[in-house]
């Protein structure tokens, strides 16, 4: 079975500064896909960042870049020039069949001013 | 264009009791996806449905059941409610039966006592 694992339940990170989320993930699958969410207070789930397996290239959204590590099955989210709006719950998920997708247990970040 | 919309924000239920959970997915999406995250934890998919029929479940009893309507707006019913069915609900709509463009309403709490 596919699972997702987050082991920083929280992160703390000073505003302007950079901030690593950990993500790894377990799976037999070649083809499959990648995602960070957000979930800010309001509860509502937020896309952030998707990445391909098939695509060696790393995923980067402005702010938002991925190191994804096919062969370590690893997926860490790098949060550059943080901001206070980035304080929030994020979220790793896998997804490889049509219509499953895996989260962590997610990670909290605190970010200071 | 509407997002995602779900109803009621909150609700309390008695244990033993059944619960009708109700979501607009975001306009000309055919694909709506719920999913149950427990306090502290990840979402975990229940199931999902594509033009009314549901092509795809998670690890959940039959008492979690739905339906999908013309309009593409979908209830989640769950029956003999347990005090572990105590959760966010999220619902979430996709263009098609990719789930890589998903879009999270903002979730139904709900208790069980």
């Amino acid at each position: 079975a596919q699972t997702v694992t987050q082991s920083q339940p929280e992160m703390s990170v000073q505003e302007a500064e950079t901030v690593t989320l950990s993500c790894t993930y377990d799976t037999s699958e070649s083809d499959y896909y990648l995602f960070w969410y957000k979930q800010p207070p309001s509860r509502q789930m937020i896309l952030v960042i998707r990445q391909e397996a098939y695509k060696q290239q790393n995923a980067t959204e402005n702010r938002f870049s991925v190191n994804f590590q096919k062969a370590a099955k690893s997926f860490s989210l790098k949060i550059s020039d943080s901001q206070l709006g980035d304080a929030a719950m994020y979220f790793c998920a896998y997804r490889s069949a049509p219509h499953d997708m895996r989260f962590g247990a997610g990670t909290r970040l605190t970010v200071k001013p | 264009e509407t997002g995602v919309t779900q109803s009621p924000t909150h609700l309390i239920k008695t244990r033993g009791q059944q619960v009708t959970l109700r979501c607009s997915s975001q306009s000309g999406h055919n694909t709506v996806s719920w999913y149950q995250q427990a306090l502290g934890q990840g979402p975990q998919f229940i199931f999902q449905y594509y033009r009314e029929e549901e092509n795809g479940r998670g690890n959940f009893p039959p008492r979690f059941s739905g339906l999908q309507f013309p309009n593409y707006s979908s209830e989640l019913n769950v029956n003999a409610l347990e005090l572990d069915d105590s959760a966010l609900y999220l619902c979430a709509s996709s263009p098609g039966e990719n789930t890589n463009e998903q879009y999270f309403g903002p979730g139904t709490r709900l208790t069980v006592t």
